[in-house]
């Protein structure tokens, strides 16, 4: 069964410095989607991308993320300059078409010290 | 409006019972309603999802109510086994938009 995956299965970097979370989505599905879930909270959405572009953003997303898809199967998440905050599981998503059904990817967890 | 309110926080359930989650939404702009199960150290899977266009789905043991008047929503596990213990996500999302706005989330654990 396709699947998402996601590497590292954990980060440890130091506050300040840039980190990339790396996420190959199933292979035939266009849309891609990175989610956050801080230890013990709920899922949070931070970023959808289709057609090279971003199509949507929450609030969290600001100026220190920016996503990437460098060739036909990575999907990338950047921090600039990591916060102790940012410190959270970091999901990937894809999906086929844009109704939703979305497959998450194991996560990768940052720890930001 | 954007939130999702998901109810009980944490669930103990014998064996070969009936787990109950509930959620409700206030954006009536939701269209697409997906539970999802998470395991410790994994990534939320989608266990199963339903439009308001019908009432109640099922697949297995698993079923979701829908109750559009009182925008509300539940997953049902019926014959619950250790195995389901997990955490439990409900989401809601926009058909047009993408992202989806999860609960908080319950901790289900099954007794054996």
């Amino acid at each position: 069964e396709p699947e998402v995956t996601q590497t590292p299965s954990h980060q440890v970097t130091q506050m300040g410095q840039e980190v990339i979370l790396r996420c190959v989505p199933i292979s035939n599905h266009l849309y891609f989607y990175w989610y956050r879930q801080i230890l013990g909270q709920k899922v949070e959405f931070l970023v959808s991308f289709y057609n090279n572009e971003i199509s949507e953003k929450s609030e969290i997303f600001d100026d220190q993320f920016s996503v990437e898809r460098p060739d036909g199967s990575n999907f990338t998440l950047k921090i600039r300059s990591t916060k102790l905050e940012d410190s959270a599981m970091y999901f990937c998503a894809s999906s086929l078409i844009r109704e939703n059904e979305q497959f998450f990817g194991p996560g990768t967890r940052l720890t930001v010290l | 409006q954007q939130q999702v309110k998901q109810s009980p926080q944490s669930l103990i359930v014998q064996k070969g019972g009936i787990s109950i989650i509930n959620c409700a939404y206030e954006n009536t702009a939701f269209d697409y309603f997906p539970w999802y199960q998470q395991f410790p150290g994994k990534g939320p899977a989608l266990l199963i999802a339903i439009r308001p266009d019908v009432s109640e789905k099922k697949e297995g043991r698993f079923t979701i109510s829908f109750n559009k008047s009182a925008k509300q929503f539940s997953l049902h596990i019926m014959d619950s086994q250790p195995g389901d213990s997990a955490t439990y996500f409900c989401a809601a999302g926009i058909q047009g938009a993408q992202k989806l706005v999860f609960g908080q989330g319950t901790r289900l654990t099954i007794n054996p």
